[in-house]
């Protein structure tokens, strides 16, 4: 049973909305990850947070945005969606420590007409 | 250079047989490896970990780490279609950053 959870799985929305990728874990992690991933593709890290309060960009530059208000919880907002926004979104939460791994989410597939 | 490599693939075997799949790495400072299997679609499940040089083995898969020669592995014994998937590997820093870096996973496909 999954830990980590996203919401919503799937979503189509115009260009321009707004929009919100929830993502919340109850296993008191306290790094927390979002990865964009096109279909076939390698993953890219987009934002990371190592605690409440603490966000830093990845690797790959995202017109995204998060929030770590709260240790469980870690939204991604799109303040105008565009097509190129079009991908899975993939959450994941550590703990610290060298011999641990990622528990990812089930992910939201994005889709921007 | 890519820190984790791993070639794309796709590694064919036929059903019942041994898959190897592999990954160097290039930042000797690299403490541990983890291996995920992706199914198309879905998101990436951790399967194995290694953090010793040697061998690890859990059930059909065997993970095995060369730190002199920076090199993963993960064997698949008894191959199955089901385990037709990208398998991705992954080594996880010290320090700060202690970030997971992915490699861009090979997709392997078991033929029945």
């Amino acid at each position: 049973e999954a830990d980590i959870y996203q919401t919503p799985r799937y979503l189509v929305i115009g260009t321009g909305k707004k929009i919100t990728l929830e993502c919340s874990q109850t296993m008191g992690h306290d790094k927390m990850y979002w990865y964009q991933q096109d279909p076939g593709m390698e993953l890219h890290l987009i934002h990371y947070s190592y605690g409440v309060n603490s966000t830093e960009k990845g690797d790959l530059s995202s017109e995204s945005t998060v929030s770590r208000i709260r240790t469980e919880h870690f939204p991604l907002t799109l303040e105008s969606a565009r097509p190129s926004h079009t991908s899975q979104y993939l959450c994941a939460s550590s703990v610290g420590g060298q011999t641990y791994g990622y528990t990812f989410g089930s992910g939201t597939r994005l889709t921007v007409v | 250079q890519k820190e984790v490599e791993q070639n794309s693939g796709p590694l064919s075997v036929p059903e019942g047989a041994i898959a190897s799949l592999n990954c160097t790495y290039s930042d000797r400072g690299s403490q541990s490896f983890f291996w995920y299997r992706q199914y198309s679609g879905k998101s990436p499940e951790l399967i194995m970990s290694i953090y010793s040089n040697g061998d690890k083995e859990d059930g059909r898969f065997t993970a095995q780490l060369n730190k002199a020669s920076q090199y993963v592995s993960l064997l698949i014994r008894d191959s199955q279609p089901s385990d037709s998937a990208t398998y991705l590997c992954a080594g996880r820093y010290g320090g700060a950053t202690n970030k997971l870096i992915f490699g861009t996973g090979t997709l392997l496909a078991v033929q029945p």
